[in-house]
């Protein structure tokens, strides 16, 4: 019930392209934050989102968190091969507990 | 500025020996810390949180321990590795809770 569904899992895409992935949840959270995590590295903070309904975007990157506080999307546009990584979506539900998404793998093909 | 350090960056350890991995905080007070495990491929699983010195709660009953010695360091701890303690162990802080979390570099851990 608490957990985050990240999807999707995996993208292959060419550079250029727009990127799209989401987090959905049957619960509710009060901040959505999204991650990068490059290989060896700890992940890096991109996005956080504190209210419902914010849409906040960081040069490339756009995120918003849903209106019903259950979902976030973060999209990239016009991907560059730099952009390659594990991202993350995280809800924060209360106090100390934040749930992570189980990740989405983007490869960019240049 | 705050920065989070972590050591060391890799460890390979022989089952049953004992494990200290350190995360110190430079440049702010009272941050909350946080150890997360990062199994291949997968997500990042809580292991322990502190929001303050000597005050640690665990989220999962595991072979691992924590301590907080010092307002801006936490350590990592186990008397004997097990295989299944192989992962990639990520520490992190917070101004406080409901805020991003900054997380370190992390320590690739190899029980054999």
């Amino acid at each position: 019930g608490q957990q985050l569904n990240q999807s999707p899992q995996s993208m292959f895409i060419q550079e250029g392209e727009d990127v799209s992935m989401n987090c959905t949840s049957s619960s509710i959270f009060n901040t959505w934050l999204w991650y990068k995590q490059e290989p060896g590295e700890g992940p890096v903070l991109l996005i956080a989102l504190y209210k419902a309904g914010e849409l906040t975007s960081n040069g490339r990157l756009t995120a918003q968190f849903g209106i019903t506080r259950k979902d976030s999307f973060l999209n990239i546009s016009a991907s560059i091969p730099s952009d390659v990584g594990i991202y993350f979506c995280a809800g924060q539900l209360s106090n100390n507990d934040m749930r992570f998404g189980a990740g989405t793998r983007l490869t960019v093909k240049p | 500025s705050q920065t989070i350090h972590q050591w060391p960056a890799t460890l390979v350890q022989p089952v049953g020996s004992p494990l200290s991995l350190e995360c110190t905080v430079e440049g702010t007070s009272n941050p909350n810390l946080y150890w997360y495990r990062q199994a291949a491929g997968r997500g990042l699983q809580l292991l322990f949180y502190s929001v303050g010195i000597g005050q640690i709660s665990s989220e999962v009953p595991q072979n691992l321990s924590a301590s907080r010695p010092q307002d801006r360091q936490f350590i990592l701890s186990s008397k004997k590795l097990l295989l299944s303690d192989s992962g990639f162990y990520l520490c992190a802080w917070s101004i406080r809770s409901g805020y991003g979390y900054t997380f370190g570099s992390g320590t690739r851990l190899t029980v054999v």
